[in-house]
């Protein structure tokens, strides 16, 4: 079955330590996003990519960075400059960028920062 | 901008008793209209999808939603609850259909089923 897999699904680091969420997707989807969820809060978007080597900023990118160097991955990095990086986060794809392509998403990664 | 505002944090009803999840959207254009539901530690799935066609949609799992313009809603309802549709419910609303998929995701609504 086609889907999007992210690992781990619990992630524990020190402050100050960069940390890479994985993100991989075999749906052959060609667009692919960062989102971060906090309670009680809705999903907020980090980064999107719609092709190979190219990504964009979403509205919470700082402290957070990514690549494209495959169209199945999209890794993102939380660096120690990210103020408050606990948090719950998700990887998702879809076919276009569109209106009409809904967002697979992944099961997520809980990212525990002390 | 877009915006959707998801009327009640909470929602409990009964196993068997209908589901009523309200959605409120501010849009400057036609929008889309989307329902995801996120079971705990999970990512979220698509329910329905509004994309101009019918007002009224159906999705997955018995659910529904209808469309209406005039008081900018897009509520989300159910016949007959079940134990499993416990769960958190997202709308999201999306503007334009070409170029940047630009997502406004609601504060979501937990729904508890009691049996």
């Amino acid at each position: 079955d086609g889907g999007i897999t992210q690992s781990p699904k619990y992630l524990f680091r020190k402050e100050g330590q960069n940390v890479t969420l994985s993100c991989e997707q075999n749906l052959n989807h060609d667009a692919m996003y960062w989102y971060r969820q906090d309670p009680g809060q809705g999903l907020r978007l980090i980064y999107y990519s719609q092709i190979v080597n190219d990504f964009q900023k979403g509205d919470i990118a700082e402290g957070y960075s990514v690549s494209r160097e495959k169209k199945e991955s999209f890794p993102l990095t939380v660096t120690s400059a990210q103020k408050n990086p606990t948090a719950f986060y998700l990887c998702a794809s879809s076919r276009g960028l569109g209106g009409n392509s809904p967002l697979h998403f992944g099961n997520g990664t809980r990212l525990t920062v002390t | 901008a877009q915006s959707v505002t998801q009327l009640d944090s909470h929602v409990s009803v009964s196993e068997g008793t209908p589901v009523l999840l309200r959605c409120n959207y501010s849009s400057s254009y036609s929008p889309s209209l989307f329902w995801y539901v996120q079971h705990p530690n999970k990512g979220l799935q698509l329910l329905l999808k509004y994309t101009s066609a019918a007002t009224l949609v159906k999705g997955i799992n018995g659910f529904e939603a209808e469309f209406k313009k005039s008081e900018t809603s897009f509520h989300l309802t159910k016949p007959s609850a079940h134990m499993s549709d416990a769960a958190e419910y997202f709308c999201v609303v999306s503007e334009g259909n070409t170029g940047f998929q630009k997502l406004v995701f609601g504060t979501g609504t937990r729904l508890l089923v009691s049996p």
